[in-house]
């Protein structure tokens, strides 16, 4: 069985750029969530995808956007980058059906904005 | 809303020491509750979870109790190690519709146990 990748590991952009990074589920799940860790704070909800269509989504602008494929892998994209941008940004894949809200994480992307 | 707080950190311990981390959730229904393990330079691990009332979750030696009464999920261990040196995650769940659910985590607790 494999587990959630990211990818790439470490990028690093400029302010105003755009950036995707790219998440790949663990076997079986259907549904990728996407959070935001700034340095030395818990993760934040950006959005999840299920079955190719956005399922909810926390306070973040809509320069943060995503995709999900037939595969159930995923992308992040952010436009317009800003300073604040800079984060571990982490992906969770978990499966429709379950009632305990278990997700598993990716190792992560750090995203660093100059 | 659904929040998470837990006590700030850091907590510095000796090895063998005892180890609690405080946990409190707002009580929206009664959601999953989780505790996730960040070792430096990686992502998260589920360490524990619990899906109900008075339910214990426990691994590798952490167990955590879900207290509906308090709304709490402390996490405990009797006896830490080195190697437990980490930031530690209290978490629950949220539903987001279509069987699918959103987490909300804590600021993280770093635990640093000395030799």
């Amino acid at each position: 069985e494999t587990g959630v990748t990211q990818s790439p590991t470490h990028l690093i952009k400029t302010r105003g750029q755009q950036v995707t990074l790219r998440c790949s589920s663990q076997s079986g799940h259907n549904t990728v969530s996407w959070y935001q860790q700034a340095l030395g704070q818990g993760p934040q909800f950006i959005f999840q995808y299920y079955r190719e269509e956005e399922n909810g989504r926390g306070n973040f602008p809509p320069r943060f956007s995503g995709l999900q494929f037939p595969n159930y892998s995923s992308e992040l994209n952010v436009n317009a980058l800003e300073l604040d941008d800079s984060a571990l940004y982490l992906c969770a894949s978990s499966s429709d059906g379950k009632i305990n809200g278990e997700q598993y994480f990716g190792p992560g992307t750090r995203l660093t904005v100059t | 809303g659904n929040s998470v707080t837990q006590m700030e950190g850091p907590v510095t311990l000796s090895e063998e020491a005892f180890l609690t981390i405080n946990c409190t959730y707002t009580a929206t229904g009664y959601p999953s509750l989780f505790w996730y393990v960040q070792y430096p330079g990686e992502g998260l691990q589920l360490l524990l979870k619990a899906t109900k009332a008075d339910d214990k979750g426990s691994n590798k030696g952490f167990e955590a109790t879900y207290r509906k009464e308090t709304t709490s999920f402390h996490l405990e261990k009797g006896s830490v190690q080195v190697s437990d040196s980490a930031v530690y995650f209290c978490a629950r769940a949220a539903y987001s519709g279509a069987g699918s659910y959103q987490l909300t985590f804590g600021k993280g607790t770093k635990l640093s146990v000395i030799p």
